[in-house]
């Protein structure tokens, strides 16, 4: 079956515009996640939907970044202003969430270069 | 501290060779999970392997294993037979608490590099 998709592959932007990442997650997964990888910060956690409750954004670095998911399936980051230190691979993932379905499959990512 | 240590920057093995990559974690936790993942340079994050806190046996897939000592907080990823193919970068990964809490918090990565 399909996998994560990510739009776009790549983005360049200058300094200061805003930008959106789009997920769309593996079909029947109720939980989503998003993560980073820069050049010398590894892997880290930014926001995790599960189903209908509230997100857990304690990853989001500042207020600039937001994310919504829309009818429990496709997720949106958001980040606004962007900055330089902005530039990263966003990577997102899915799971069926839950005892026995937790492993994440990530999608191939959005580079995203801020000039 | 660091939730997720991979000592090993970089390693080189030689084909068919089996090879060990390293990873220990800390958590206070009873309920954990432990993941191996795989990300070649074409940069998408392919999952190998997982082992659960409360399972007794160590987990296995195909030519990946992992070797779980639970009292050392250890859970190296062994890799049976390597291939060309198996040149990557390979992250640790854990998920603490219980069910509902599901984030991963991932080690810095061990490059592995396997030579014909």
């Amino acid at each position: 079956g399909a996998g994560v998709s990510q739009s776009p592959s790549n983005k360049v932007t200058e300094k200061g515009k805003d930008v959106e990442l789009r997920c769309d997650p593996i079909s029947g997964h109720t939980a989503l996640y998003w993560y980073r990888q820069s050049l010398g910060q590894g892997l880290e956690f930014l926001i995790y939907f599960q189903g209908n409750s509230a997100p857990d954004k304690s990853g989001l670095p500042s207020d600039r970044f937001s994310a919504e998911r829309t009818g429990g399936s496709v997720s949106t980051l958001t980040i606004q202003r962007t900055q330089q230190e902005d530039s990263a691979v966003y990577l997102c993932a899915s799971s069926y969430g839950g005892a026995g379905g937790e492993t994440q499959y990530f999608g191939p990512g959005t580079r995203l270069l801020v000039l | 501290a660091q939730k997720i240590t991979q000592t090993q920057p970089g390693m080189f093995v030689q084909e068919k060779e089996a090879v060990t990559l390293d990873c220990t974690y800390d958590t206070s936790d009873q309920s954990y999970g432990l993941f191996w993942y795989k990300q070649p340079s074409s940069g998408e994050m392919i999952f190998l392997i997982y082992q659960g806190s409360y399972d007794e046996q160590d987990a296995t897939e195909g030519r990946y294993s992992l070797n779980f000592q639970k009292a050392r907080k250890s859970a190296n990823l062994v890799i049976s037979a390597s291939q060309l193919g198996d040149s990557a970068m390979y992250f640790c990964a854990m998920r603490e608490g219980y069910f509902g809490n599901e984030k991963l918090t991932f080690g810095t990565g061990t490059r592995l590099t396997i030579i014909p």
